[in-house]
């Protein structure tokens, strides 16, 4: 069993379009995160939630809206894509103590 | 969190130990040392971490110097699927969702065969 997956794997779309990705864990994980891969390949944290509470906003712009319906999901929003946001998408999760984060296998999102 | 500073790439022979160094003169007291890896194409994946004593695990070995502003991640039988970027962090366990991990460049490492 995949203990966090991820989808879709891949979304290719078009600028000005909505889409959302959607991230489970099966873990029993208090914490949820969204990180974000650049093209220069930086690993940089966008957002993490505690029990369906965020908790961290790395200023990511509004265009960007997290959704956590329960501790065992957090799903992403974009709207209004721009070219800019293409980039792969991680999603992670931790016990609340945080030592180690377990990644899902990421979503490569490409805007054109 | 404390910045850290690692070679950008490592060359090793399939079936030696590889030794990947990491410079964190900054650390404090408080802080941990983890090590993650990110294989092409997959998503980061948890190593070891310590905080001042040699760590151990199936995967890895962890020798932190006895000032702490330094480290080694060794990997003591290298194959082919060792080939990854890896990456060196420090950063205090908060506790709660603060738990953020800050990756810089990584090692690349090669096994070569």
């Amino acid at each position: 069993d995949t203990a966090v997956s991820q989808t879709p794997k891949y979304l290719v779309t078009q600028m000005g379009n909505d889409k959302s990705i959607k991230c489970e864990q099966n873990l029993g994980h208090d914490t949820m995160y969204w990180y974000k891969q650049d093209s220069k390949k930086f690993l940089k944290i966008m957002f993490s939630y505690n029990n369906k509470e965020l908790i961290i906003n790395e200023t990511v712009p509004n265009r960007f809206s997290p959704k956590s319906p329960d501790k065992a999901h957090l799903n992403l929003h974009i709207n209004s894509l721009e070219l800019g946001d293409s980039a792969v998408y991680f999603c992670a999760s931790s016990r609340a103590s945080g030592t180690e984060a377990f990644f899902g296998q990421g979503t490569r999102l490409t805007v054109v | 969190d404390a910045k850290t500073t690692q070679p950008p790439s490592m060359d090793c022979a399939e079936g030696r130990a590889a030794n990947l160094p990491c410079n964190h003169s900054t650390i404090s007291g408080n802080e941990y040392v983890y090590w993650y890896r990110q294989i092409h194409s997959q998503g980061p994946q948890y190593i070891i971490h310590g905080l001042k004593n040699n760590e151990t695990n199936e995967m890895a070995s962890l020798i932190i110097t006895e000032d702490r502003k330094s480290s080694t991640l060794i990997l003591p039988h290298a194959t082919l699927r060792d080939t990854a970027v890896y990456y060196c962090i420090v950063r205090r366990n908060y506790g709660g969702a603060t738990n953020k991990l800050i990756f810089g460049t990584g090692t690349l490492l090669a096994v070569q065969p």
